[in-house]
C-alpha cells in the first residue's frame, strides 16, 4: 500500500493561476517531502516539512502539514508553463511515493 | 544534478536471462535505492542499502537482487527477466534515510 497519496490525479490550469496538490498518508512521521517530475526525468527534491512544522515556504511554494489529518497540500502561486511536470509526496521511513498529481500549466 | 549516473540508460532483453543495472554516485552517500515506475503505481521501492554489504527488502522486491560492495556502486540483478519487470528504474542516494533524496536519470527496460 502506498504511504503517500497524491490528490487530484491530474490537474490543468492556465499560467498565473495557482495550482493546489494534496497529500494523505497513513502512519506517523517526521518529515514529509514534495517531488517534481519531469517527463523522462528523475524525480528533484522541491522542499521538506517536518512534523512539528505547519507551514513552509519556498520561492513560489508553499507546505502545509496537518498531522491530524495526515496530509499535506502543496501550493504553487503564479504557475508557469515550465512549471508543467508531476508532483509526488513521500514520508521519511516509509520510502515510498504515491502515484503523483500530474500538472499541466497552459501557456 | 547531484553525482548519481545509471547504466545502462536503456535495455532491451528476452524473457529468462539475467540482467545488471548499476548505479554509481560520487557523492559519499550512506544510503541508495532502487525504484520502479510503472503508469499508476508512481515509484515503488525494490531494495534500499544503508552501507556496504547491508541492504533491505522493500515493497516489490521479488524477482529482484541487489549487491554493494563499495560505497559509490549499488547493483541491482534480474536473476531471469520476465515481461512484468518491463519498466523505468531509478536508482537514488540520501545521506539519512529522512533526509532529501537524489534520483539518477533512470532505466527504461523493456523484457521481450
Amino acid at each position: 500500500s502506498q504511504q503517500g497519496e497524491e490528490d487530484p490525479q491530474a490537474l490543468s490550469i492556465q499560467e498565473g493561476e495557482n495550482a493546489t496538490m494534496n497529500c494523505s498518508y497513513k502512519t506517523s512521521i517526521n518529515n514529509l517531502q514534495w517531488y517534481r517530475q519531469n517527463s523522462g526525468r528523475g524525480l528533484v527534491h522541491l522542499i521538506l516539512i517536518r512534523s512539528n512544522e505547519r507551514e513552509k515556504h519556498s520561492g513560489r511554494l508553499r507546505v502545509t502539514l496537518d498531522t491530524s489529518k495526515k496530509s499535506s497540500s502543496l501550493l504553487i502561486t503564479a504557475s508557469r508553463a515550465a512549471d508543467t511536470a508531476s508532483y509526488f509526496c513521500a514520508t521519511d521511513l516509509a520510502l515510498t511515493f504515491g502515484s503523483g498529481t500530474r500538472l499541466q500549466v497552459q501557456p | 544534478d547531484a553525482g548519481i549516473t545509471q547504466s545502462p540508460r536503456h535495455k532491451v532483453t528476452e524473457t529468462g536471462t539475467p540482467v545488471t543495472l548499476r548505479c554509481h554516485q560520487t557523492e559519499n552517500h550512506r544510503y541508495m535505492y532502487w525504484y520502479r515506475q510503472d503508469p499508476g503505481h508512481g515509484l515503488r521501492l525494490i531494495h534500499y542499502s544503508y552501507g556496504v554489504k547491508d541492504t533491505d527488502k522493500g515493497e516489490v522486491s521479488d524477482g529482484y537482487s541487489v549487491s554493494r560492495s563499495k560505497t559509490e556502486d549499488f547493483l541491482l540483478t534480474l536473476e531471469s527477466a520476465t515481461s512484468s519487470q518491463t519498466s523505468v528504474y531509478f536508482c537514488a542516494i540520501s545521506e539519512s534515510v529522512e533526509g532529501e533524496q537524489f534520483f539518477g536519470p533512470g532505466t527504461r527496460l523493456t523484457v521481450l
